[in-house]
């Protein structure tokens, strides 16, 4: 158990060019999810797969972002046409989990802090 | 709709001594759950202590408990003989069991800055 990984951990690019990241889950995991996290707040959910089914999208992911898990496994956060406002971090996390249980437990990558100038 | 709500911004605490890290929450659903969750200045959210609605017993993990008041809607976090390496960010999360199969996430509160003096 090499634990969630993520790709790069910081990323600085000029407003309006595109950012992709990647984010590794625990191998037997089959749900994976994405948050940004501001300076100051918590984490906001921003996407959830289940295997490689793009399940629920929170209405902060505008169509300026695109994330994709397509064998089930690795998953990519994409974010076109970058603006200030996306500076955060963006954190990726995953579990195993069958049903509407409420006792998995999420296990975090240590998150890719984008600055755009 | 859900809601975490976490009131202090920032608590500190003695070296040895024990820190409540409070929490309340907002949901219509009779099934939940609730976690705490630590993030270091390295960013790495990690996992703390979990604790079920329907569970009759406050949560323990070594130095962790929750202190859960189902009626009051609260769900307290106690660090008990508080280190130095404690000091970090704080995080209360909720996740709803009454949810549509097919979605599933955490919402978290805007957390609590503890810090950990000798």
């Amino acid at each position: 158990d090499t634990g969630v990984s993520q790709d790069p951990r910081h990323k600085i690019t000029k407003r309006g060019q595109n950012v992709t990241f990647r984010c590794d889950p625990i191998s037997e995991h089959n749900r994976l999810y994405w948050y940004r996290q501001t300076l100051g707040q918590g984490p906001e959910f921003l996407t959830y797969f289940q295997n490689e089914a793009q399940l629920e999208k929170s209405r902060l992911l505008s169509d300026r972002f695109s994330a994709e898990r397509p064998k089930g496994s690795f998953s990519t956060l994409e974010i076109q046409r970058t603006e200030q406002g996306d500076s955060a971090m963006y954190l990726c996390a995953s579990t195993w989990g069958a049903g509407p249980a409420t006792n998995e437990k999420l296990f975090f990558g240590s998150g890719t802090q984008l600055s755009v100038l | 709709a859900q809601k975490i709500t976490q009131t202090q911004p920032g608590m500190f605490v003695q070296e040895k001594e024990a820190v409540t890290l409070d929490c309340t929450y907002d949901t219509s659903d009779q099934s939940y759950g609730l976690f705490w969750y630590k993030q270091p200045s390295s960013g790495e959210m990690i996992f703390l202590i979990y604790q079920g609605s329907y569970d009759e017993q406050n949560a323990t993990e070594g130095r962790y408990s929750l202190n859960f008041q189902k009626a009051r809607k609260s769900a307290n976090l106690v660090i008990s003989a508080s280190q130095l390496g404690d000091s970090a960010m704080y995080f209360c999360a909720m996740r709803e069991g009454e949810r549509d199969y097919n979605t599933d996430k955490l919402i978290f509160g805007t957390g609590t800055r503890l810090q950990v003096f000798p």
